[in-house]
Parts: structure tokens; C-alpha cells; sequence
């Protein structure tokens, strides 16, 4: 069972054209929930963490928001160099491994934004 | 900060042949993850250390994967044998104790063939 779930898996947008990411999760006891940003051929680039419901974040054209069953990505008047797939973590107790708190990825969001 | 550093970026093998992945995270972070990414199963965690002690392994796949961190400044991942199965990218990554957000390397593409 994902704890994780990002969609749409795949956006295409126009310039310009605004629209959001979800990311849903299932877990209890919600430490923290991160967005990233992966470009091909690189690793994760960390964007924005969250820590509680009705908590927001913005940087430059992205702005994350957090309730308790999900987090949304919103992405406001895009340019091609948005493109990227977009990662969601959460971090909580996990007990497959002993409660730790080590996030679980969502398997992102690929989003391609045409001039 | 260099960032976190992995070497190297690309390797291709043949199947049966020891494969040795390295990384130097960044200097003062105590957390040093490596992460398995393919198409089908996304970014996946291995194993995990904690001021150089492994903390959880439960995420490598079989025996034939090992993991060594033995200094604060360098670790290595390796496998042995290696299977055309184990092609996929590995990520290391770092953070502080705060765990808020982690830095990440640029990857290994592993393609065993």
C-alpha cells in the first residue's frame, strides 16, 4: 500500500497556463512532507519542507500548501524552464524500520511546460 | 559547499563484475543516505547512516549489496556480484540532524550488461 501518492503523473502545460500537484498521503503522525524538484540527469533538488496543516510556502512561481490528507503543489504562470519532475516526501514513523523517521518518496510528477 | 559529490557519474559493467559507487556528503551533515531510482519503482531507500553508524539496511535488496561509511567524509556502496537487474541510478544524499531537507548528489547510472 503507497503511503505516497502523487498525480497527475504526467502534466503538460502551455506558458503561462497555471495549475497544481497533489500529493495525498496516508501516514500517521506527519513530521514534515517535501516538495523537490529533479531535473534529468540530476538528483532531487530540495524546493520547500511542511510541517503543518494550513502551513504555506512560496518560492519565485511555486507555492506548496499542506492539509492533513494532502499537499498541493501550485504552479503559477509557468515557464518551459519549470519543467522538471516534481517529488513529494513524507516524513513520519515508519515501522518498517524501526519507527524511524527516513521520508518516503512519491513517484513524482513529470510536468513539461511548452513555450 | 561543493554539494554532495558522486563518483563516478556513469558505469557500465558486465554482469557478475564488482561495482563500487562513492560519496562525500557535506561537511557537518551526520546523515548520509543512499537511494536506489528506477522507472518502475521510483526513488527507493537502501540504507542509511547516522555519524557513520549504519542505522537501517532493511531497504538493500539482497547480500550481494553492501554499504561502508568508514569516516564522516566518504562512503561506498557496492555490489557483488552484479545482475543487469541492479541497472538503475543511486543517489547519495545528506542532511543535518535537523533532517529538514536533504542535499543530493548527482547520481551513478549504473547499466550492468
Amino acid at each position: 500500500e503507497d503511503q505516497v501518492t502523487q498525480s497527475p503523473e504526467a502534466l503538460r502545460l502551455q506558458e503561462g497556463e497555471s495549475s497544481s500537484l497533489n500529493c495525498s498521503y496516508t501516514v500517521s503522525g506527519l513530521r514534515g512532507l517535501f516538495w523537490y524538484r529533479q531535473d534529468p540527469g540530476k538528483g532531487p533538488e530540495f524546493l520547500f519542507t511542511l510541517y503543518s496543516a494550513g502551513e504555506e510556502k512560496e518560492k519565485e512561481r511555486l507555492k506548496a500548501t499542506l492539509t492533513k490528507k494532502e499537499s498541493f503543489l501550485h504552479i503559477t504562470a509557468p515557464k518551459p524552464e519549470d519543467s522538471a519532475t516534481y517529488l513529494c516526501a513524507v516524513q513520519a514513523p515508519n515501522p518498517a524500520s524501526g519507527g524511524s523517521y527516513i521520508p518516503t518518496f512519491g513517484r513524482g510528477t513529470s510536468l513539461i511546460v511548452h513555450p | 559547499d561543493a554539494g554532495v559529490i558522486q563518483s563516478p557519474r556513469h558505469e557500465v559493467t558486465e554482469m557478475g563484475q564488482e561495482v563500487t559507487l562513492r560519496c562525500k556528503p557535506i561537511s557537518g551533515h551526520d546523515y548520509l543516505f543512499w537511494y536506489r531510482q528506477t522507472m518502475m519503482r521510483g526513488l527507493e531507500l537502501l540504507i542509511y547512516f547516522n555519524n557513520n553508524v549504519p542505522i537501517d539496511d532493511s531497504g538493500m535488496p539482497e547480500d550481494r549489496f553492501s554499504a561502508k561509511m568508514p569516516n564522516a567524509s566518504f562512503s561506498t556502496l557496492k555490489i557483488q556480484p552484479s545482475e543487469p537487474r541492479d541497472s538503475a541510478v543511486y543517489f547519495c544524499a545528506s542532511s543535518d540532524p535537523q533532517g529538514a531537507g536533504y542535499t543530493f548528489g548527482s547520481g551513478t547510472r549504473l547499466t550492468v550488461v
